[in-house]
């Protein structure tokens, strides 16, 4: 069965500095999704950012990047120049691909706080 | 693009009542919706996963009985808890995917109260 680890339940980073979030997952799948969902405390799960698997490049969005590391089963999140807006509820989640039903499996999540 | 919206935001209602959540994709059909519980500080719970036209396959342990979902159009699902009780008492959040995308777009959640 797939897995999705956080191992860090609790992160602090000061503004307009730099702070990367972990997320390993264990599948035995060769196609499947890699997703970063935020949920500011308005509890709405925001998209952040998506990596298939097959592409080796790292996928970015503006501020934010992933270190996709496929062999190592290892997808973290960087977020540079945070802002007070990015405090909230990191979730990482995985999808299998090429299923019409896909569920996704979310991690515990990791609760960023960013200091003024 | 890629819009979700979930209708009551809020709702408190009495023990042994129903209650009924909505779920819109508001500018894409949506072919999958999806429905998940969450507990304070803790991750999402799925419970269901529905195909429009399609009964819902329910994740173990979700009475089906007890939270019956309709997906009855491509851009529609709802969620109605049956004779609720302050257990039920949660948040409620909804996905939405559409046909050929591996991506899941979420509503902004239901808080549900049961006096």
């Amino acid at each position: 069965a797939q897995t999705v680890t956080q191992s860090q339940p609790e992160m602090s980073v000061q503004e307009a500095e730099t702070v990367t979030l972990s997320c390993t997952y264990d599948t035995s799948e060769s196609d499947y999704y890699l997703f970063w969902y935020k949920q500011p405390p308005s509890r709405q799960m925001i998209l952040v950012i998506r990596q298939e698997a097959y592409k080796q490049q790292n996928a970015t969005e503006n501020r934010f990047s992933v270190n996709f590391q496929k062999a190592a089963k290892s997808f973290s999140l960087k977020i540079s120049d945070s802002q007070l807006g990015d405090a909230a509820m990191y979730f990482c989640a995985y999808a299998p691909g090429g299923g019409a039903t896909n569920k996704l499996i979310f991690g515990t999540g990791t609760l960023l706080a960013v200091q003024p | 693009g890629a819009v979700v919206s979930q209708h009551p935001s809020w709702v408190i209602c009495k023990s042994g009542t129903s209650v009924k959540i909505e779920c819109r994709s508001l500018d894409f059909q949506a072919t999958t919706m999806f429905w998940y519980r969450q507990f304070p500080k803790q991750s999402l719970m799925l419970m269901a996963t529905s195909n429009e036209g399609s009964k819902a396959t329910y994740e173990q342990g979700v009475e089906k009985d007890k939270f019956l979902i309709n997906h009855a159009s491509l851009t529609l699902s709802t969620l109605t808890v049956t004779s609720a009780h302050p257990e039920d008492s949660s948040f409620y959040i909804c996905s939405a995917r559409g046909a050929g995308g591996e991506t899941q777009y979420f509503g902004p959640g239901t808080r549900l109260l049961v006096l």
